[in-house]
């Protein structure tokens, strides 16, 4: 069936890196845009970023620019969030996400937490 | 950026009752409004896209509306299933989601 697997959370220090990886199953992966979303604890959701299918175009949340690099692999059906010089405010369950539909977020992973703390 | 705001941002209600949720962006999207219900500690699910669009698998009484800058989510007949947290997006420019509309039971 058609399912994102994320992986990769976990506690880690403010200044420094982690990445996550969405695996994705059940569908033509390399022909669809992804996304990652971030949800604070008790908080809303917050668009991190985008890739194109062909990852030929990304783009990012200002709150995000210049920290964090979105980029995939589609001999591997994956997507990966590159986290660097990480913030508390970096704290949160970070969905994958994509747009088969061609419209709005339609496949969601469960979600990976990261807590950045000292 | 465009800024998406929810009204209001909680909501009781009871089982039965027809509920109505605002999104206002703070430009025109045109019809590039999506609405998402999210439980506790799930990940958010898709109901409505493209302003008015009933997602498969959606149930009938979930209806989205508007254009522009002004939409609404309409649940016909409140469900016991229907208690959760709803979400507006805008995909017109990026993406901005709304602060969410917490509808709880009364």
């Amino acid at each position: 069936q058609v399912q994102l697997v994320e992986s990769g959370g976990g506690v880690v220090q403010p200044g420094r890196s982690l990445r996550l990886s969405c695996a994705a199953s059940g569908f033509t992966f390399s022909s669809y845009g992804m996304h990652w979303v971030r949800q604070a604890p008790g908080k809303g959701l917050e668009w991190v970023a985008v890739i194109w299918y062909d990852g030929s175009n990304k783009y990012y949340a200002d709150s995000v620019k210049g920290r964090f690099t979105i980029s995939r692999d589609n001999s591997k059906n994956t997507l990966y969030l590159q986290m660097n010089s990480l913030r508390a405010e970096d704290t949160a369950v970070y969905y994958c996400a994509s747009d088969v539909g061609g419209y709005a977020f339609d496949i969601w992973g469960q979600g990976t937490m990261v807590t950045v703390s000292s | 950026d465009i800024q998406m705001t929810q009204s209001p941002s909680s909501l009781s209600a009871s089982v039965g009752d027809r509920v109505t949720i605002t999104c206002r962006a703070s430009q025109s999207i045109s019809s590039y409004l999506n609405w998402y219900q999210q439980k506790p500690g799930k990940a958010p699910k898709l109901l409505i896209y493209a302003a008015s669009s009933l997602q498969s698998g959606v149930p009938s009484r979930f209806s989205g509306s508007g254009s522009g800058t002004d939409f609404t989510l309409t649940i016909s007949s409140l469900q016991p299933e229907d208690f959760a947290t709803y979400y507006c997006q805008q995909s017109y420019s990026l993406y901005t989601f709304g602060q969410g509309t917490k509808l709880e039971i009364k």
